[in-house]
């Protein structure tokens, strides 16, 4: 089983429609990330979480929220999904900053 | 990401060997780290260096000079399956990793 598992991992959907994209790991790491990686402009961060009680913004936020709702998972929401949000999606974990982050397979996210 | 730089695209053939570099700034930096990503897959963990010099790990290599703010990842020996992007990550102030959009390495026959 993959030590972090992203669901679904792909998704149509239209304009307006609200989507959760969950993630969950069996790596027992606090810190967890949500990134969209778009052709030529590589991964940016939407939002990280130290721990349960951490939730904290990345650079492109606007349009998204999270919630952490255990060590072991890390949802992301789009409450009214527009068309330019339609990226691949990561969920990434690590146990501290400086070690390695460990990736998802990815949502492929679509929004008509 | 707006503080990293790193070529857009390299093209190499198979057995030779290739850097590509990356540049980031030195504000706030702790470690530099390189990823490899296929393509539609997750990025997996290359390298991270923190202190200048070169390290090398098989096939791969990774140097760093931090007063130049400045890396690069070394491949020996390249195989057909090295086609991919590298991922060049500065690690900054223990609260975040800022990533480069990636150089897209075609190794040819």
């Amino acid at each position: 089983d993959a030590d972090v598992t992203q669901t679904p991992r792909n998704r149509i959907t239209k304009t307006g429609k609200r989507i959760m994209l969950e993630c969950s790991q069996t790596k027992g790491h606090d810190r967890m990330y949500w990134y969209r990686q778009d052709p030529g402009l590589g991964l940016r961060l939407i939002y990280y979480s130290f721990d349960v009680k951490d939730i904290n913004k990345g650079e492109i936020s606007d349009g998204y929220s999270v919630s952490r709702q255990a060590q072991a998972k890390f949802s992301l929401s789009l409450e009214s999904a527009i068309p330019n949000q339609t990226a691949l999606y990561f969920c990434a974990t690590s146990p501290t900053g400086d070690q390695p982050q460990h990736f998802g397979d990815g949502t492929r996210l679509s929004i008509l | 990401g707006q503080n990293i730089d790193q070529p857009t695209e390299m093209t190499a053939t198979e057995g030779a060997i290739v850097q590509i570099n990356c540049t980031y700034q030195t504000s706030g930096f702790n470690g530099l780290f390189w990823y490899q990503q296929h393509a539609g897959e997750a990025p997996t963990f290359l390298s991270y260096n923190v202190l200048d010099g070169l390290e090398e790990k098989g096939r791969f290599s990774s140097f760093l000079s931090r007063s130049k703010g400045y890396s690069y990842l070394l491949l020996k020996e390249l195989q057909m399956k090295d086609s991919a992007s590298y991922l060049c990550a500065d690690h900054t102030g223990g609260f975040k990793t800022i990533f480069g959009a990636g150089t897209r390495l075609f190794v040819k026959a």
